[in-house]
């Protein structure tokens, strides 16, 4: 199974802009990959916030925003909020099954 | 609106198999194109993928757990399941049904906790 990389933590000030990327160990993510982005907060069930790289979900506010940087998917939170304060998992999706990526706490102060 | 509500024991023992439903409430199997998922999150880790069903036709699993798993669908009771066999401690998790697009997760189960203790 490809290992699927993820920053463990990043911080942000409240109003800041941050991007979480999501890569491979080796090769490169692709939209081939349908990369998509969930959140989620202590005690609860994950919340996507993202669809195939940069499709927001139903309610997800707009300054969350999914794209492909160079070999990585990367979900960018502008104008960030205290509420924004969660684990970050991107999904890849490959011809023999999905993979999450280790997850990224974002921290905003 | 499309909900999925876990279902199962919350204590097992070692050696013991698993078997956990997700009922689907809001949609039914036969309007095609969905996934059917497993996905079970460790104390303090991160989110592992099991294994999917697509509309009770392919199945595609973690080949870390492939040798141990089967996720199949019952529609007449809108139901899917998952039976996980050989159970150890390192089965301990919170497990989650979702219905998967094939690019996002769009509905989430809220999730049950497992147990594996002698």
């Amino acid at each position: 199974q490809t290992v699927v990389t993820q920053e463990p933590s990043l911080s942000v000030s409240p109003g800041g802009t941050v991007t979480l990327t999501c890569g491979f160990t080796s090769g490169s993510v692709s939209t081939a990959n349908y990369p998509s982005w969930c959140q989620q907060t202590p005690g609860q069930a994950p919340r996507t916030l993202i669809y195939s790289t940069n499709t927001r979900a139903s309610g997800v506010p707009d300054r969350f925003s999914g794209s492909i940087s160079g070999n990585k998917a990367a979900l960018t939170i502008t104008g960030a909020q205290a509420d924004d304060e969660s684990d970050y998992y991107c999904v890849l999706y490959m011809n023999n099954g999905i993979s999450f990526g280790g997850g990224t706490k974002l921290t905003v102060l | 609106q499309v909900q999925l509500q876990e279902s199962g024991p919350g204590l097992m023992k070692p050696s013991q198999t698993l078997s956990l439903t997700c009922t689907v409430s809001g949609a039914s199997f036969s309007g095609g194109g969905y996934y059917w998922v497993w996905i079970r999150q460790h104390p303090g880790k991160g989110l592992e993928w099991i294994g999917n069903n697509y509309n009770g036709g392919s199945t595609y699993y973690n080949p870390s757990l492939k040798s141990r798993v089967t996720i199949s669908i019952d529609t007449s009771k809108n139901q899917f399941s998952l039976t996980l066999s050989s159970v150890t401690a390192a089965d301990t998790a919170v497990y989650y049904c979702a219905r998967d697009i094939w690019g996002g997760v769009d509905v989430w189960g809220q999730g049950i906790t497992v147990t594996v203790s002698s």
